[in-house]
């Protein structure tokens, strides 16, 4: 149980277009994901909480108007990057919060999704 | 807030050779704490966790980790390592009722022959 999704797994798309990467939890609900990046040899830097609907809480120094964050539904979190720059080419990992048949919320985290922007 | 330490950046292991791997935590009250693997392009995968009871806890693959509050330390063990373990490790600590989690800047566990 616990299994987060990502897709899609990577892309490749050109300057100034957007791209929407989809975070799903797929066996249980999530009312809380997070959003994730990781630099190359990196750690892992949380970019935003999103919580189903509602807005989502960005931390420091991330562009909210750069970084839609859409959770319309109880498993399904989605991630847009709009105008996209090379520079936002990276690796995002989003995580769903979840029981999954324990008593302790815990983070189930997604696979990544590999951008790079041309 | 809570903050993380992983004060080895690489670490070259012989296969067959025993693995340590040290974690450092500052955090107010008991830590949630995790290991995480990730091989290259890929997620994380949950190795072991600890939220209370027995400070040695067992995980997957073999790992084990124990939690010495004394220290602040949550170090990660195998006795011995095989190639396929050579991966990136994050050690986490999560605050307790909301899990939002706080990671290490990981260790690159490299196996040699």
């Amino acid at each position: 149980g616990a299994v987060v999704s990502q897709h899609p797994s990577w892309v490749i798309c050109k300057s100034g277009t957007s791209v929407k990467i989809e975070c799903r939890s797929l066996d249980f609900q999530a009312t809380t994901m997070f959003w994730y990046r990781q630099f190359p040899k990196q750690s892992l830097m949380l970019m935003a909480t999103s919580n189903e609907g509602s807005k989502a809480t960005y931390e420091q120094g991330v562009e909210k108007d750069k970084f839609l964050i859409n959770h319309a539904s109880l498993t399904l979190s989605t991630l847009t990057v709009t105008s996209a720059h090379p520079e936002d080419s990276s690796f995002y990992i989003c995580s769903a919060l979840g029981l999954a048949g324990g008593t302790i919320l815990e983070q189930y985290f997604g696979p990544g999704t590999r951008l790079t922007v041309t | 807030a809570q903050s993380v330490t992983q004060p080895d950046i690489h670490i070259t292991v012989s296969e067959g050779a025993s693995l340590e791997l040290r974690c450092n935590y500052s955090y107010g009250a008991t830590p949630y704490l995790f290991w995480y693997v990730q091989s290259p392009g890929q997620g994380l995968q949950l190795l072991l966790k600890y939220f209370s009871g027995d400070t040695l806890v067992q995980g997957i693959k073999g790992f084990e980790a124990e939690f010495k509050r004394s220290q602040s330390s949550f170090n990660l063990r195998k006795p011995s390592v095989h190639w396929s373990d050579a991966a990136e490790y994050f050690c986490a600590v999560g605050v307790a009722g909301y899990s939002t989690l706080t990671f290490g800047k990981g260790t690159m566990l490299l196996v040699s022959p």
